[in-house]
């Protein structure tokens, strides 16, 4: 199997910008989750889905971001207007069950100018 | 919400000696996951633990779930080069909505 991919691997954008950040999970895999990563707050997750079906978006930081699972081989998670502050590392992960082990893909640099 | 303190923040060995890392928490977690980060890439799963007092060992690492369900510690032994990387704990909580809650991370340099 590939792995999750993501994609774009880099994304430089302008603030006010739509930015759309693409997963592709594991074959078979269940849960997909979205996390944040930055130096100031670590790695946040931001939402999971279970059968493409979003179980808790309380981490989502606000209405500017919004994910959708229209399948179980694809999620994307959107940023609209983007800020400077978004500037992170975005990773999707999946797994086969919620207690299982979570499989990262590489990531998503975005940096909002 | 729940917050893992995770320490130390960074670390600077020499090949060959041995590492120990650990997170501590408020919360009472019912696993807890240790992951580690290469440059550019997600985290992976090194040791997973499932019950308090669980000692589990993947070859040179050995990591404990500690008897309170609030700390878990990591032990690399005899370090090398390659262990150079950013190393996470992750608890997961019970009850209610499961998160799994990360630490903010040891980043270990391995000097040869």
């Amino acid at each position: 199997d590939a792995g999750v991919i993501q994609s774009p691997r880099h994304e430089v954008t302008e603030m006010g910008q739509e930015v759309t950040l693409r997963c592709k999970p594991i074959s078979g895999h269940d849960y997909l989750f979205w996390y944040r990563q930055t130096m100031m707050r670590g790695l946040e997750l931001l939402i999971y889905f279970n059968n493409n079906v979003p179980i808790d978006d309380s981490g989502m930081p606000e209405d500017r971001f919004s994910a959708k699972m229209p399948n179980a081989s694809f999620s994307t998670l959107k940023i609209q207007p983007s800020e400077p502050r978004d500037s992170a590392v975005y990773f999707c992960a999946s797994s086969l069950g919620f207690v299982n082990e979570q499989y990262f893909g590489p990531g998503t640099r975005l940096t909002v100018t | 919400g729940q917050q893992l303190n995770q320490s130390p923040q960074s670390m600077f060995i020499q090949e060959g000696e041995d590492v120990s890392m650990n997170c501590t928490s408020s919360s009472i977690f019912n696993t807890w996951l240790w992951y580690k980060q290469d440059p550019g890439e997600g985290p992976v799963l090194l040791i997973a633990l499932y019950k308090a007092g669980e000692l589990t060992s993947n070859g040179r690492l050995t990591a404990q779930f500690g008897i309170t369900r609030k700390d878990s510690f990591l032990n690399i032994s005899a370090s090398i080069p390659s262990d150079v990387g950013i190393y996470f704990c992750a608890g997961r909580t019970q009850g209610g909505s499961e998160k799994l809650v990360f630490g903010k991370g040891t980043k270990l340099t391995v000097n040869p």
